[in-house]
């Protein structure tokens, strides 16, 4: 079973605060990803890295910014969180040998 | 490029009936298909997946599908339903080798209800 985790799992915070979304896995995979849900919709990726110090947009626009420093840990930040921003953001890994992608529980983000 | 399509944004069974949900995808490339599903305030978990070897493919929990070309389809079954599998469902879609960042793309999911 994937090791993948992400903190806070719920998160409220008010308009203009910078926040910081973490994930991290144990498993050295190599790719990691960021999606967006919203209620009862697809998701949508809005940031991968093939690796440490490697990070490329998504398909779908985000003012959010991630980086790759480390194998295990690829955190996404809003520098100033806006009610737009709530959502659920899901995070996940996948092995350089394999396609599937492993998922972590996500954090659902309140912005108010 | 690629898309998924999923037929039914809910489906709801009785418990131990059949379940299918369809999904019909479009890729230029062979693909390779996944199907997740996701409990509430969960994240997703892989249920099974095709990589171009055996066409049915059996996963975890009873379901399997059956990946056929000529139909560009990808379907998931259960023979019998139970109160447990009541989740959303995302049939995805990659090009695999094809791509090297390995990018999935989703399905705008299903929901299964099972009725007592």
């Amino acid at each position: 079973e994937a090791d993948i985790y992400q903190t806070p799992r719920y998160l409220v915070i008010g308009t203009g605060k910078k926040i910081t979304l973490e994930c991290s896995q144990t498993m050295g995979h190599d790719k990691m990803y960021w999606y967006q849900q919203d209620p009862g919709m697809e998701l949508h990726l809005i940031h991968y890295s093939y690796g440490v110090n490697s990070t490329e947009k998504g398909d779908l626009s985000s003012e959010s910014t991630v980086s790759r420093i480390r194998t295990e840990h690829f955190p996404l930040t809003l520098e100033s969180a806006r009610p737009s921003h709530t959502s659920q953001y899901l995070c996940a890994s996948s092995p350089g040998n394999s396609y599937e992608q492993y998922f972590g529980p996500g954090t659902r983000l309140t912005v108010t | 490029a690629q898309s998924v399509t999923q037929l039914g944004s809910h489906v709801s069974v009785s418990e131990g009936a059949l379940v299918l949900l369809r999904c019909n995808y479009s890729s230029s490339v062979p693909p390779y298909l996944f199907w997740y599903v996701q409990y509430p305030n969960q994240g997703l978990q892989l249920l099974l997946k095709y990589t171009s070897a055996a066409t049915l493919v059996k996963g975890i929990n009873g379901f399997e599908a059956e990946f056929k070309k000529s139909e560009t389809s990808f379907h998931l079954t259960k023979p019998s339903a139970h109160m447990s599998d009541a989740a959303e469902y995302f049939c995805a879609v990659s090009p695999g080798r094809f791509s090297s960042a390995s990018k999935i793309i989703f399905g705008s999911g299903t929901r299964l209800s099972i009725r007592p």
